[in-house]
């Protein structure tokens, strides 16, 4: 199995509400981050967490959070988000970290802030 | 300026033509150099993955080319079909600490 699962796959939200996204793995991979992704645009990494603890935040600010509550899940807790928010959102995941680990994409997470 | 330079931006063709995409790429220490393909709204999905040593890959009809001297790579794929119409992103990772920086990828529309 060498699936990344994400869900929902579409998300429309305001500006006030609270909303979480989920990223599920099974292959036992050490490593997963969430990355987002603008239209025409190669993605961007936000965060990367390694056996199950944050060790790259890549300036994102605090209206993202996310969370690891065990090695085959992450989510990306979402509050008071902008418009410039709305984009794909990928989760990957990998082996590892430090060598050259293939990395495994979900389908992503369109969201849409209004 | 992007340490990861793909060409051309976009690229369209016939179906069953053969097409080239390019990767010039500064990134150092270099660790390795992967093509994904993504299809819109998807995920990517890996296409070759070649290391210092290697200087060409293949899958299936896609075929990748890597000159490290030059800092050089490109995705040939051979008689295209539909469903090749998709970005190719090339992406280079880091020797140190295999952190990637992705280029920006050629959407490429394969016409019938």
């Amino acid at each position: 199995d060498t699936e990344v699962t994400q869900t929902p796959k579409h998300l429309v939200m305001g500006m006030t509400n609270k909303k979480s996204l989920k990223c599920e793995q099974h292959m036992g991979h050490r490593a997963m981050y969430w990355y987002k992704q603008k239209a025409k645009k190669p993605p961007e990494l936000m965060f990367v967490y390694s056996y199950e603890k944050l060790s790259i935040n890549e300036s994102v600010p605090s209206r993202f959070s996310p969370e690891c509550p065990n090695s085959s899940l992450l989510n990306l807790h979402l509050h008071a988000l902008q418009p410039e928010d709305s984009a794909l959102y990928l989760c990957a995941s990998s082996q590892g970290r430090t060598l050259p680990y293939e990395q495994y994409f979900g389908p992503g997470t369109r969201l849409t802030v209004t | 300026k992007n340490q990861v330079e793909q060409s051309p931006q976009s690229l369209i063709i016939l179906e069953g033509k053969n097409c080239t995409l390019q990767c010039n790429y500064t990134v150092s220490p270099f660790s390795n150099l992967r093509w994904y393909k993504q299809d819109t709204g998807r995920g990517p999905v890996s296409l070759t993955i070649m290391t210092f040593s290697e200087n060409t890959k293949s899958n299936g009809r896609y075929t990748a080319t890597l000159d490290a001297d030059t800092k050089q790579s490109s995705l040939h794929i051979t008689a295209s079909q539909l469903s090749d119409s998709a970005s190719y992103i090339c992406v280079v990772s880091l020797y140190n600490n295999n952190d990637m920086r992705f280029g920006a990828g050629t959407r490429l529309t394969v016409k019938p």
